[in-house]
């Protein structure tokens, strides 16, 4: 079974600053790797996604991604953090079995943006 | 309203207790799925639906019903509340199971005394 790792349960980084978020997942196959992000109290929003093309993805709110097979991971990226950016994010496989899809998400970073 | 929700938004049951959680999208999508979510543990899916009458477990099915008679609802029971079932409950719909996005609903807090 597919498994998804975030190995940091919890990042603090300063406005301005650039921030990436670690993801690794395991499984032989091509992977479907998502981004999510959940604000306190809300569901979760999608970033970015990747499955298959160009390895550097670009998302909404200025996030990118870049998908390294040999490396198995799938880490997140910004420049610049910003306030609003403080929340918690999740990687996700979701992986297609026949007639069903079933998903493995990580069990998140929580981002502390300091003034 | 276009989307996906969730009712109720709060809950306080009491252990042994049947509760249903219910979630409605309006997209026609053919995917829904529960997911719990507990400190510590990210999301972890409960169980899953490829259409209307197909239902499927996940990671943590064990004290949850599910059901898909119509394509937008997918209501999930808990047949007798324990403690052990406290959580913030994620519904999510998605019109593929594969490469596409899940569009999540708003969430359901449930407490079980």
């Amino acid at each position: 079974a597919q498994s998804v790792t975030q190995p940091d349960i919890h990042i603090t980084v300063s406005e301005g600053a650039s921030l990436e978020l670690r993801c690794n997942y395991s499984y032989g196959a091509t992977p479907y790797l998502f981004w999510y992000v959940q604000s306190p109290g809300q569901g979760l929003q999608l970033l970015l996604k990747y499955f298959s093309g160009d390895t550097l993805v670009q998302g909404i709110k200025g996030f990118e991604a870049e998908f390294k097979r040999s490396q198995s991971s799938f880490n997140l990226r910004k420049p610049s953090v910003h306030w609003s950016d403080a929340a918690e994010y999740f990687c996700a496989d979701v992986r297609h079995n026949t007639n069903a899809g079933k998903s493995t998400f990580g069990d998140g970073t929580t981002l502390t943006v300091k003034p | 309203d276009a989307g996906i929700t969730q009712s109720p938004r709060y809950k306080i049951t009491e252990t042994g207790r049947q509760v249903t959680l219910m979630c409605h999208q309006t997209w026609s999508h053919s995917y829904m799925f529960w997911y719990r979510q507990d400190l510590g543990h990210g999301l972890r899916l409960i169980y899953y639906s490829a259409a209307a009458d197909i239902t499927d477990k996940g990671e943590v099915p064990d004290g949850y019903v599910v059901s898909r008679s119509k394509t937008e609802n997918f209501p999930l029971t808990l047949e007798s509340a324990t403690r052990s079932q406290t959580s913030v409950y994620f519904c999510a719909s998605s019109s593929s199971g594969t490469g596409n996005e899940q569009y999540f609903g708003p969430g359901t807090r449930l407490t079980v005394t």
